[in-house]
Formats: structure tokens, sequence, C-alpha cells
């Protein structure tokens, strides 16, 4: 059973618009989030990440949101660029992410059109 | 530009073939990692090395053996691959210790024929 899910498989948004993309996870122990972004024929690339000790973390046009009840975490990007156009992965670890066993979600395709 | 090296960026072998995957990181970070993604899937951990000890193995087959020769690079020996085991190998590696952030490498594309 999937511990890190992201429901939607594919957004698009109009460029200069919100996106955000979503998570959802089930393991009460995580307590890192991070966000990748990938490019084709990239690794993914760290974008930003959440402790659970906070609710919003935020770096320029990208925030992350976490509510632990409702074990969700969201991805704003503001404004939207069409370079923002990529694949999103949620991941998440356990146990203050020692041991770096990070679970990724299946991913978002964003796609920002100009 | 990655920070993580990987070689080669695209591998074919036969399934009776011994070939080796690198990573290469010059961040002076302790911890490197394996990871396996398949098509329209999630990376998935294969292996963990902890300033160069294996310290997570994810009941990976022994077909892949991992070797860490010293502190900035990280090795993925094959040997007798299946068809199934193509797919994209990604490197990362982190600082140690708790809240890191993984920095990936671009992977390699394995083709198993």
């Amino acid at each position: 059973d999937q511990q890190v899910k992201q429901n939607s498989p594919s957004l698009s948004v109009q460029e200069g618009r919100i996106s955000i993309l979503n998570c959802d996870y089930t393991n009460s122990m995580f307590d890192y989030f991070l966000w990748y972004k990938k490019y084709p024929a990239e690794g993914p690339t760290f974008l930003i990440s959440i402790s659970s000790i906070k609710d919003k973390n935020e770096d320029g046009r990208f925030t992350v949101f976490l509510n632990k009840s409702a074990k969700h975490l969201s991805l704003h990007i503001v404004p939207s660029q069409p370079g923002d156009s990529a694949v999103y992965f949620c991941a998440a670890s356990g146990h203050g992410g020692s041991q770096g066993n990070l679970i990724f979600g299946k991913g978002t395709k964003l796609s920002v059109k100009p | 530009d990655t920070e993580v090296t990987q070689t080669p960026k695209h591998l074919v072998m036969g399934m009776t073939n011994k070939k080796s995957l690198k990573c290469e990181q010059h961040m002076g970070h302790r911890a490197m990692y394996w990871y396996k993604q398949k098509a329209k899937k999630p990376p998935e951990l294969m292996f963990v090395y902890s300033y160069e000890k294996l310290s997570i193995n994810e009941s990976v087959p022994s077909r892949f053996s991992p070797e860490c020769p010293n502190s900035s690079l990280l090795n993925l020996h094959l040997h007798a691959l299946q068809p199934e085991d193509s797919a994209l190998y990604l490197c990362a590696s982190s600082q140690e210790g708790s809240f890191e952030t993984q920095h990936f490498g671009d992977g390699t594309r394995l083709s198993i024929l």
C-alpha cells in the first residue's frame, strides 16, 4: 500500500497563476517532507522541504504547507512560469530523516501554459 | 549541472554480462544511496551507505552488488540481470544526520536484453 500519495497525475495551469500540488501520506511516523522537481532525462532536483514541527515553509515562489492532522501537504507555486513545467515528486521520511529512507509519491506532471 | 555525477548515462547489456554503474560526489556528503525507478513509478530505495558502510539493503536481489570504495564514490555492480531490471538507476547523496536533503544524479538508463 502506498504511504505517500499524489492523486493527481497531471495539472495544467496558465502562466502567472498559482499551481497547487497536493500530497497525502498515511504513516504518522513521517516527520520530514520534501518536494523534488524532475525534468525528462535528469535526476530529481530538490525544491523545498518542511519538518513536522512547522506548518509552512517558503522559498521565493515556492511555499509548502503541512497539515499534520490531515496528513496532507501541498506545494504552492506563484506565479507559475513555463519553466516550472516538470514532474513534481512529494517525498517523506521518518525517524528524523535518519538513514535517508525517502518514500516517494508517484509524481504530478505540471504543465504551465504561456 | 548536478553535483552528483553518474556514469554511464545509458547502458545496454545482456543477461549474462557483468557491468558496473558509477556515482561520484564531491560535496563532502557521508551518506550515499541507490534508487531504482521504473517508468511512471516513483524512485524506490535500494541501498544506503553511511560513512562508507552499508546501512540499508531494501531486500534487493544479490545480482545487484553495491560498493563504496571511499566517501566520494559509490558503485553498483550488475551480474546476471533480468529484463525486468531495466529501469533508471539513480544515485543520491546527503549530509549525515537528521532532516537531510538528498541530492540526485541524472541517473543511468539501463536496458537488459
